[in-house]
């Protein structure tokens, strides 16, 4: 199995802060990796895929990067309604599996 | 537009079979373009996948579940359902449904809202 390593696993910022959030997967999966967005008490929210592409609706303060083994979610401009937790998922083969997760406060 | 909504018991006893249905609208699971998923929750932990259910009836399951799971799907009643066997108080969960794209592309765009399963006697 493929596994999925966070970092970091809680980060404080104030609004207008720039967060950088990292996931490492154990061996290379390409660009086969998304990001999820999980407000409390409510299913998770698909914010980005194929490791830079935004899904449609989601603010462009939010952007991906990254191919290989090592990735990146970027918070360009932290807003109140961006905390939440973060959760990466890759997508290249079954078993699927997800990050720890990085709860963002402000 | 897709919408799915999770359905089944709120309280299962231990060692019993908890079965849930994930019922779709706006679109059907027989479509080529998509897989159907269930991914479960702990209390206060992260998201762990459990398996998804392609229209042929092809299915992929999490390897440490494998031997409790069944996966299946009713195209008549355009709904999928999971069987979990043997529960123990650690298949305690919000449980959701999804869909995605095949392995090696996007992600899980569609969700359902959640059921939460307690498991207890």
């Amino acid at each position: 199995d493929i596994q999925m390593t966070q970092s970091p696993s809680s980060v404080s910022a104030s609004v207008g802060d720039r967060i950088t959030i990292a996931c490492r997967a154990s061996q290379g999966i390409g660009t086969s990796l998304a990001w999820y967005q999980q407000k409390p008490r409510k299913a998770p929210k698909l914010l980005i895929y194929g490791a830079s592409s935004l899904q449609s609706g989601v603010p462009s303060r939010f952007s991906g990067s990254g191919s290989g083994t090592d990735f990146t979610l970027t918070i360009s401009s932290l807003q109140s309604e961006d905390v939440a937790t973060y959760y990466c998922q890759q997508a290249k083969s079954f078993p699927f599996t997800f990050g720890g997760g990085t709860k963002v406060e402000i | 537009q897709f919408h799915l909504q999770e359905s089944g018991p709120g309280l299962v006893k231990p060692s019993e079979t908890l079965s849930l249905t994930c019922t779709v609208s706006g679109g059907s699971i027989s479509s080529r373009n998509y897989y159907w998923a269930w991914i479960r929750q702990p209390p206060g932990k992260g998201l762990e996948w459990i398996g998804s259910l392609y229209h042929s009836g092809a299915t992929y399951y999490s390897p440490s579940l494998k031997s409790r799971i069944t996966m299946s799907a009713d195209m008549s009643k355009n709904r999928f359902s999971l069987s979990l066997s043997a529960v123990t108080a650690a298949d305690t969960a919000v449980y959701y449904c999804a869909r995605h794209a095949g392995s090696g592309a996007g992600g899980m765009d569609v969700w359902g809202q959640g059921t939460t399963v307690t498991v207890s006697s």
